[in-house]
């Protein structure tokens, strides 16, 4: 049974635009969320996390949302680029495994010039 | 420059071989952790290591899968006897809390086909 999951399998849009990668946890003792990018034939990167006592975190061109209540977060990348084409798994961990990461399936997102 | 490295890159066996893919951890981190990639589960947590110690294997095959830190420089997830079904990407990361963030940085991973 997934405690992480990510419904969309694959996400295409258009150079410029906002890219939002969604994400949906069952496990309420989660109070972490990361988010991960992965290109072929490589290891998957940290790319933001956000804690459970905030509902937003931004880095850049990167933003997650979190809503504790519907047990949802959100990704948002604003301007695409082609260079963000790339798999993103969305992770949390907590609990009595404070450390312990868990990942979802992943979203292939295709960023089109 | 600090990484995580996995020996093979690449592996490719027959089935019913004994498989041993190594991992040597950033000089530091505390928590060790293998991955498996396939295409429905995503990246699938096979083990969990906490100071060399195993917190969590619930996601391994025990008949065929073993997960082992002989030392802090070194992890090793060995499949005896292999088959066709286990070919996939295995990652190994490790990790340390920092600041609240329980990063982990995962290795290029190791690539494996069983024939």
């Amino acid at each position: 049974d997934q405690q992480v999951k990510q419904n969309s399998p694959s996400l295409s849009v258009q150079e410029g635009r906002i890219s939002i990668l969604n994400c949906d946890y069952t496990n309420s003792m989660f109070d972490y969320f990361l988010w991960y990018k992965k290109y072929p034939a490589e290891g998957p990167t940290f790319l933001i996390s956000i804690s459970s006592i905030k509902d937003k975190n931004e880095d850049g061109r990167f933003t997650v949302f979190l809503n504790k209540s519907a047990k949802h977060l959100s990704l948002h990348i604003v301007p695409s680029q082609p260079g963000d084409s790339a798999v993103y798994f969305c992770a949390a961990s907590g609990g009595a495994s404070y450390d312990k990461v868990i990942f979802g399936p992943g979203t292939s997102l295709s960023v089109i010039p | 420059d600090a990484r995580v490295t996995q020996t093979p890159r690449h592996k490719v066996t027959e089935m019913g071989q004994e498989v041993t893919m190594r991992c040597q951890p950033i000089l530091g981190h505390n928590t060790v952790f293998w991955y498996r990639q396939t295409m429905m589960q995503g990246l699938e947590l096979l083990a969990y290591f906490r100071n060399r110690a195993p917190l969590d294997d619930s996601g391994m095959p025990k008949d065929r899968f073993s997960a082992e830190m002989p030392d802090a420089t070194l992890a090793t997830l060995k499949i005896q006897p292999s088959e066709p079904r286990d070919s996939a990407v295995y990652f190994c990361a490790s990790g340390l809390v920092r600041t609240g963030v329980p990063e982990a940085f995962f290795g290029q991973g190791t690539r494996l086909t069983v024939v």
